[in-house]
């Protein structure tokens, strides 16, 4: 969709090593997230940013870090991927209006083997 | 300890007639909820949202009703159609913040 976009959509990676995830947006959004599906758990936040260089931690941050040098690029890197990080992520977007639901990219399915 | 309960896993429902998905939150200083559809191989879309200081927001085929003392919202889709099976997530937000926690979400199957 337009606004946000994941790379890569799929990925499959061996255990040990480290990965990192792209979310791009063409909105000029302040905040962004990082959020991995499981079944069962549904969308659970790993990490936020709330400006360039503003992030913080979400429910699930262990093994995960982020980044965010510009307005429109925020990082996720698995540092030493495993296979409980097999999952689909998804980035998200909003503005500064908190009445307002996020955009989500499409996803990136990660497999760890 | 999750802070948004769908206590239902799956739901089908024959087109035409109404679905209701629950939700459950435990955490009172939420003040804000959504409710947003995803389907395979998507990402999730924002569907409609509710604050707390009131209990029932529509739009069009989708209403939201919100119970604060029961702490319990639920979305109605009437008439239900084949294009609305989905998963539904519900959400839940707290004052002056901007992290959104999610449920585990509710597969809605809609039968012609």
């Amino acid at each position: 969709d337009a606004g946000i976009t994941q790379s890569p959509r799929h990925k499959v990676t061996e255990t040990g090593t480290p990965v990192t995830l792209r979310c791009h947006q063409t909105e000029n959004h302040r905040y962004m997230y990082w959020y991995r599906q499981d079944p069962g758990h549904g969308l659970r936040l790993i990490h936020y940013s709330y400006g360039v260089k503003d992030t913080d931690k979400g429910e699930v941050s262990d093994g995960y870090s982020v980044s965010r040098s510009k307005t429109e690029d925020f990082l996720l890197t698995l540092e030493s991927a495993t296979s409980s990080q097999t999952s689909v992520y998804f980035c998200a977007i909003s503005g500064q209006g908190l009445n307002y639901g996020y955009t989500f990219g499409s996803g990136t399915r990660l497999t760890v083997v | 300890d999750q802070q948004v309960k769908q206590n239902s896993p799956s739901l089908s429902v024959q087109e035409g007639r109404i679905s209701i998905l629950n939700c459950d939150y435990t955490n009172s200083m939420f003040d804000y909820f959504l409710w947003y559809k995803k389907y395979p191989a998507e990402g999730p879309t924002f569907l409609i949202s509710i604050s707390s200081i009131k209990d029932k927001n529509e739009d069009g085929r989708f209403t939201v009703f919100l119970n604060k003392s029961a702490k319990h919202l639920s979305l109605h889709i009437v008439p239900s159609q084949p294009g609305d099976s989905a998963v539904y997530f519900c959400a839940a937000r707290g004052t002056g913040g901007f992290k959104t926690i999610f449920g585990a979400g509710t597969r809605l199957f809609v039968k012609a």
